[in-house]
């Protein structure tokens, strides 16, 4: 397995429009996080999988954001009518769950450019 | 409620000096997790260390060693003789077994840049 894989790697749209994510974790990873980080800040949470139940998600996410996992697979973030706030990088890791303490695997993220 | 401070926000050495990474955390949880993490240009954060709440030794990895300290909330990292492949911002995080998931609560992140 070659860890955790994000697609796109860039993603630069209008404002107003739509976008989805995608990450693939590793695959016995049962667990999956989306953060997101802005220039010169460190990520911050937003949202996390344990298979395919969204368990917690973070008042950053505001309603405009939804994110899936079916079949506790691959993972989608979608932001609808983005704004230039939303300019930032998408994170994801992935984690084995159960076991408390284990070190999250990041990919390489989304930077989103909302103009 | 949990916080990650990394009050250096740049630090600059020349090739082949140390350079010490401070962390500092706020957390009510007893149990917790503490990590480093690198994140080079290309964005992807690397996993350096992982330290729990009831283990307070130090820890050497070969250039780099890690200095926890629960009476001052404090794990600092320290990278030995380095190399302009450190450059790289590194971050501090925190994980609390009361919080869901293992999430994780980062510091701002500190920019280190070797010069050659």
């Amino acid at each position: 397995d070659t860890g955790v894989s994000q697609n796109p790697r860039h993603k630069i749209t209008k404002r107003g429009q739509n976008v989805t994510f995608r990450c693939d974790p590793i695959s016995e990873h049962n667990r999956l996080y989306w953060y997101r980080q802005t220039l010169g800040q460190g990520p911050e949470f937003l949202t996390y999988f344990q298979n395919e139940a969204q368990l917690e998600k973070s008042r950053l996410l505001s309603d405009r954001f939804s994110a899936e996992r079916p079949k506790g697979s691959f993972s989608t973030l979608e932001i609808q009518r983005t704004e230039q706030g939303d300019s930032a990088m998408y994170l994801c890791a992935s984690s084995l769950g159960g076991v408390y303490g284990t070190e999250a695997f990041f990919g390489q993220g989304t930077r989103l450019t909302v103009v | 409620a949990q916080k990650v401070t990394q009050a250096q926000t740049e630090i600059s050495v020349v090739e082949k000096e140390d350079v010490t990474l401070d962390c500092v955390y706020e957390t009510r949880d007893t149990t917790y997790y503490l990590f480093w993490y690198k994140q080079p240009p290309s964005g992807e954060l690397v996993f350096l260390i992982r330290r729990n709440s009831f283990d307070e030794q130090n820890e050497i990895s070969g250039r780099y060693s890690w200095n926890f300290q629960k009476s001052t909330s404090s794990f600092n990292f320290t990278i030995t003789a380095s190399q302009v492949v450190d450059s790289a911002v590194y971050f501090c995080a925190l994980s609390e077994a009361k919080a869901a998931g293992n999430k994780l609560t980062f510091g701002g992140g500190t920019r280190v840049l070797v010069k050659p």
